[in-house]
């Protein structure tokens, strides 16, 4: 048990359509990071948020978006969306203090296919 | 840059038997290097973590990876292994554990345990 949270566990959608997904964090975990896992490949990191703003992105458009709230909740929204968006999502939560490799806690992620 | 190589998308072994699983990393800075575990249908579980400390890292259930600077790998091993290792296996790196903490993963190896 990592104490995050995500839901929904599944979820189908159209092509063109918008996604909003959602985590709950550990409390105090002032990071949380989410990433984006296709069928049969690694996790491939979408952003991070600490404290409430954007701490980093990865080879994602603009279309995946974030948002992070003070009571440790977050969301990832994901517009226009394509086939290639089917995957599963993770986030991962963690408490940032000073430098150094914080340990990351995941969720079970979000399911997501795009029909 | 940073990437992540995983020898081998399946491995598998008897019970008992030693487990290898192979991970080369690139990484223009001094890295942080990961090992995680993926159970179905769960996020992934920090085994271990290797951050400029000993070369030589024990995680949990047994598990431990040394860090080889000259062959720019960090094998996992376990001496002998038990149908509940029986999971997906990733190596990850992040050469910016600070401010901007990102994981690379690599594609993921799956254990096979036989009886």
């Amino acid at each position: 048990e990592t104490g995050v949270t995500q839901s929904p566990t599944h979820l189908i959608k159209t092509r063109g359509q918008q996604v909003t997904l959602r985590c709950s964090s550990q409390s105090g975990h002032n990071t949380v990071s989410w990433y984006q896992q296709a069928l049969g490949q690694g996790p491939q990191f979408i952003f991070q948020y600490y404290r409430e703003e954007e701490n980093g992105r990865g080879n994602f458009p603009p279309r995946f978006s974030g948002l992070q709230f003070p009571n440790y909740s977050s969301e990832l929204n994901v517009n226009a969306l394509e086939l290639d968006d089917s995957a599963l999502y993770l986030c991962a939560s963690s408490i940032k203090v000073g430098t150094g490799a914080e340990k990351l806690f995941f969720g079970s992620g979000t399911q997501l296919s795009v029909l | 840059a940073q990437s992540v190589t995983q020898l081998g998308s399946h491995v598998s072994v008897s019970e008992g038997a030693l487990v290898l699983l192979r991970c080369n990393y690139s990484s223009s800075v001094p890295p942080y290097l990961f090992w995680y575990v993926q159970y179905p249908n769960q996020g992934l579980q920090l085994l271990l973590k290797y951050t400029s400390a000993a070369t030589l890292v024990k995680g949990i259930n047994g598990f431990e990876a040394e860090f080889k600077k000259s062959e720019t790998s960090f094998h996992l091993t376990k001496p002998s292994a038990h149908m509940s290792d029986a999971a997906e296996y990733f190596c990850a790196v992040s050469n910016s554990g600070g401010s901007n903490y990102k994981l690379t993963f690599g594609k993921g190896t799956l254990l096979t345990v036989n009886p």
